[in-house]
């Protein structure tokens, strides 16, 4: 099984500044990664998918980098609705897995 | 609008069995693969079983091997799981979910969810 593991736990930021989170996979996942945002008592949100694609409808200050074993997700400029949990997830192999999350909060 | 509306959730005593429906519309629903997603309460995201779009190949988590069956119906726009010998940790939000076209990588539509409670 390959193991996601997100950094940090926690990040908090004010709005504007720029978030960078990260995802490192046990074993190379290629570029079968993607990132996903959710809110509280909402479902999950796909924001990038093959590691740098934008999902329909996502703001361009979202971008995804990275390829095989490093991954990156950055918010290039918070706005008050991308305060929540972010969640990576890879489907190079099966079983699919996710990474454990990481909170943008408000500083 | 595409939508994905599940189905099923109940309270259920260890051991028992349900099965959860999810009615996919707005999308032609033979052309997706799909998946299940679970999110235990606090807790993050689980990928429970998978199905391809023509309902041959399926793929379970080792948690939920030989309990779980993912099935769907193509002519009724219906994904299935069928949950038995269900364990107190089976306790959590399913998410029906619809993998992305072309890339197995995204999942880009979620159903809202229903709720499984396993309790005595």
């Amino acid at each position: 099984e390959i193991v996601l593991t997100q950094s940090p736990d926690t990040l908090s930021l004010s709005p504007g500044e720029r978030a960078t989170l990260s995802c490192r996979a046990s074993q190379s996942v290629g570029k079968s990664l993607a990132w996903y945002q959710q809110k509280p008592g909402q479902a999950p949100r796909l924001l990038i998918y093959d590691a740098s694609t934008r999902a329909a409808g996502i703001p361009a200050r979202f971008s995804g980098s990275g390829s095989g074993t490093d991954f990156t997700l950055t918010v290039s400029s918070l706005e008050s609705d991308d305060f929540a949990v972010y969640y990576c997830q890879q489907r190079r192999n099966w079983p699919l897995t996710f990474g454990g999350g990481t909170k943008v909060e408000i500083k | 609008e595409v939508q994905l509306l599940e189905s099923g959730g109940a309270l259920v005593q260890p051991g028992g069995s349900l099965r959860l429906s999810c009615v996919a519309s707005g999308f032609t629903f033979s052309n997706n693969d799909m998946r299940w997603v679970r999110q235990a309460p606090g807790k993050g995201l689980e990928w429970v079983a998978a199905i391809h779009r023509g309902g041959n190949d399926r793929y379970y988590a080792d948690s939920v091997q030989g309990r779980f069956t993912i099935s769907r119906d193509n002519s009724k726009n219906t994904l299935y799981l069928q949950m038995n010998n269900l364990r107190v940790e089976d306790t959590a939000l399913y998410y029906c979910v619809r993998v992305i076209d072309g890339s197995p990588s995204g999942m880009d539509v979620w159903g809202r969810g229903t709720t499984v409670t396993v309790s005595s």
